[in-house]
C-alpha cells in the first residue's frame, strides 16, 4: 500500500520545455489535488479533481493543466516551463479526514 | 506563531521539553482545522484535527487546542523526540471545503 505515489521526484527543465508530472494513489480517494509549495508561502492549488473524469482550477492554474483519466491518477503537465514554475509539486489525496500527500517533486526550470 | 516571510519561524525545544506551535487563522467560518507535519524531503503528513464545536482534542502525546474568539490553533507535543523536528503548518477548511494552508513553523529539537 503506497498511498500517493508522484514521479519523477527531482525534474531540471529548459525554459519552453514540456513535462508530465505523474500522480497515482491507490488509496481509493475521489478527490485529488494538486498543489505547490514555495519558500515563505502555504501550499497553493493548481487543480482539482473531484471525481474521474472532472478537473477544476484553483488558486493557481495558470500555465498547468491537468488529466484525470482513471480514478487511480491525476497528471500535471506544464507546455512551457517558466523560471515561476520552479517549485515543489504535491499531489494529494483526500481521505476524509485531510488529505494524503506524495512525497513531492522538485522541479526547477532555467 | 506563523509568518508569510521568506523564513519560517523557528522554534527550539530541548529534547524530551513540551513545544507549542501555534497558528492564527484569518476566516470565522472556518469550521474544521488540521495540523500536518512535513519532514524535510517529504509530503505533509496529517497529525491531528479538530471541529470547530470542540476546543480541546488529544492525541498521542499531541493536542490541539482552538480559540474561536481569537482565531488561534495551537498544536502541543509532549515530551519532544528528536524525529519530532521538521515543520508544522495548520490547515483551515471553511466554505465549500476550501482549504487554507498556513505557512509553517520550524521545530528544531536539541539532543
Amino acid at each position: 500500500n503506497a498511498g500517493v505515489t508522484q514521479t519523477p521526484k527531482f525534474q531540471v527543465l529548459k525554459t519552453g520545455q514540456s513535462m508530465t508530472l505523474q500522480c497515482a494513489q491507490d488509496m481509493n480517494h475521489n478527490s485529488m489535488y494538486w498543489y505547490r509549495q514555495d519558500p515563505g508561502m502555504g501550499l497553493r492549488l493548481i487543480y482539482y479533481s473531484a471525481s474521474e473524469g472532472t478537473t477544476d482550477k484553483g488558486e493557481v492554474p495558470n500555465g498547468y493543466n491537468v488529466s484525470r483519466l482513471n480514478k487511480r491518477e491525476f497528471s500535471l503537465r506544464l507546455e512551457s516551463a517558466a523560471p515561476s514554475q520552479t517549485s515543489v509539486y504535491f499531489c494529494a489525496g483526500d481521505r476524509g479526514v485531510g488529505y494524503t500527500f506524495g512525497s513531492g517533486t522538485r522541479l526547477t526550470v532555467v | 506563531g506563523e509568518s508569510v516571510g521568506l523564513h519560517l519561524p523557528t522554534l527550539s525545544v530541548q529534547e524530551g521539553d513540551n513545544s507549542i506551535i501555534n497558528c492564527a487563522y484569518s476566516n470565522s467560518a472556518s469550521d474544521y482545522f488540521i495540523w500536518y507535519k512535513q519532514e524535510s524531503g517529504k509530503g505533509p503528513q496529517f497529525i491531528i484535527d479538530i471541529r470547530s464545536n470542540m476546543d480541546k482534542r488529544q492525541g498521542q502525546r499531541v493536542t490541539v487546542l482552538l480559540n474561536k474568539t481569537v482565531k488561534h490553533l495551537s498544536l502541543q507535543i509532549a515530551a519532544t523526540q528528536p524525529g519530532d523536528s521538521a515543520v508544522y503548518f495548520c490547515a483551515e477548511i471553511g466554505g465549500y471545503q476550501k482549504v487554507t494552508f498556513g505557512t509553517g513553523t520550524k521545530l528544531q529539537v536539541i539532543p
